[in-house]
């Protein structure tokens, strides 16, 4: 079946540090990507996807690239803010007509000032 | 402001009693879906509808039930509830058309669930 690895947290970094949260899947075809990000008391909202390999997806300055020799799509940002602050999941949809999605475990980032 | 209403936010549960979370959206998205969200485990899956009148088991449904009967409600029940269904319960929505990102769902804002 499918399924997605993510880096154990949690994560705590200094303000301007740069940021890789690990990812990797494994699925049949070719999945779509996905980052989603959980602020405090909030439900998840997409950060940014990728849908085919070697696509780039980005938004508020984090990037992620669809690799898919090494079934991965790493988190980076070259520079955490304190708002950054939240927990970050790994997600895939399966190639056909499946809608849902399948998630890691979740990565808890932490940026002190 | 458009979204997903879930309810209650929080409750406290006796083992064996009956719960229905509710999960209502505006956005007139065809797929929902409901997610439990537990420490070191992420988000599993626990029941989807593609579209109104139809229903679907995930990855962890046992002990839960769903029903759509039209295309904004979709409550979750637990029809005898246990500890281990302690949890973090999320719905979530999802369409597909012109404009809209393929796998992009729309989360609640998660109704926690305590059973003692």
């Amino acid at each position: 079946g499918n399924s997605v690895t993510q880096m154990e947290g949690p994560v705590t970094l200094s303000e301007e540090a740069f940021l890789t949260i690990n990812c990797t899947y494994t699925a049949t075809g070719y999945p779509s990507l996905f980052w989603y990000v959980q602020y405090p008391g909030e439900g998840l909202q997409l950060l940014l996807k990728a849908t085919k390999a070697d696509d780039k997806g980005s938004n508020k300055g984090f990037e992620a690239t669809y690799r898919k020799e090494t079934t991965s799509f790493h988190l980076e940002k070259g520079s955490v803010q304190v708002s950054d602050s939240a927990v970050y999941f790994c997600a895939l949809r399966a190639s056909g007509s499946a809608r849902q999605l399948t998630f890691g475990s979740g990565t808890q980032l932490t940026v002190l000032p | 402001i458009a979204g997903i209403t879930q309810a209650p936010t929080s409750q406290i549960l006796a083992a064996g009693r009956r719960m229905t979370l509710r999960c209502t959206q505006d956005m007139r998205h065809n797929a929902m879906y409901w997610y439990r969200q537990d420490l070191g485990l992420g988000l599993r899956l626990i029941h989807y509808s593609n579209t109104a009148g139809t229903t679907g088991k995930g990855e962890v449904p046992d002990g839960y039930s769903v029903s759509r009967a039209n295309t904004d409600d979709f409550p979750l029940t637990l029809a005898s509830a246990v500890p281990s269904q302690t949890s973090v319960y999320f719905c979530a929505s999802s369409a597909t058309g012109t404009g809209m990102v393929p796998g992009e769902l729309f989360f609640g804002e998660g109704s926690r669930l305590t059973v003692l």
